[in-house]
């Protein structure tokens, strides 16, 4: 599954499918990006992170790619479990200053 | 390393009260910042301290609000005489800052509701 366009609020996958997540960022000096996970009623949870000088970052089962021609993060899922239901947020800050958020995409397995 | 804490996680107050939030950051994470959310809204920041030393405050903090971080440490933050709008979710999140680290990791956040 993969969200359409830059932003989707909803998208809903089957599990074991890989899930894209996409993301624009606003601002062309953000030197650090940010994938959050967060359930309902609970902070937002460190998923994985990428500087601006990569275009890509693996971890375990999580890749964010990063274009900074157009603005564009995206977050990948490998073979996405019940457990990842959630809402994802992408965030860009300079020089670890504010975060900016984007609006969020919740994030639905069916199992 | 327990991460960060914050209290209460809950409070409901009556419009013109204040209330105060605490919030206890990673051991040795010199930034702290706090941000609020909205339902179905991502994180808006409000503040960040460099240790004790507010380094910047977002246009969203009138002054109703204020956050201290005395000894850099833990810091709180206060809203003086409530209003309905306030009423959201107070997210404190901290990191290492400068060069060792940008991640900012968040705690539970305090919900605040405002009868």
């Amino acid at each position: 599954g993969e969200s359409v366009g830059l932003h989707l609020p909803t998208l809903s996958v089957q599990e074991g499918d890989n899930s894209i997540i996409n993301c624009a960022y606003s601002n062309s000096a953000s030197d650090y990006f940010i994938w959050y996970k967060q359930e309902s009623g609970k902070g937002p949870q460190f998923i994985i992170d990428i500087r601006s000088n990569m275009d890509k970052r693996q971890g375990q089962r999580v890749t964010v790619l990063l274009n900074k021609t157009v603005k564009h993060l995206s977050l990948q899922i490998a073979a996405t479990q019940p457990g990842d239901s959630a809402v994802y947020f992408c965030a860009e800050t300079t020089s670890g200053s504010r975060l900016t958020f984007g609006e969020g995409t919740q994030l639905t397995v069916n199992p | 390393d327990t991460g960060v804490s914050q209290d209460p996680r809950h409070k409901i107050t009556k419009r013109g009260q204040n209330v105060t939030f605490r919030c206890d950051p990673i051991s040795e994470h010199n930034r702290l910042y706090w941000y609020r959310q909205t339902l179905g809204q991502g994180p808006e920041f409000l503040t960040y301290f460099q240790n004790e030393a507010q380094l910047e405050k977002s246009r969203l903090l009138s002054d109703r609000f204020s956050a201290e971080r005395p000894k850099g440490s833990f810091s709180t933050l206060e809203i003086q005489r409530t209003e309905q709008g306030d009423s959201a979710m107070y997210l404190c999140a901290s990191s290492r800052g400068g060069g060792r680290g940008y991640e900012q990791f968040f705690g539970p956040g305090t919900r605040l509701t405002v009868l």
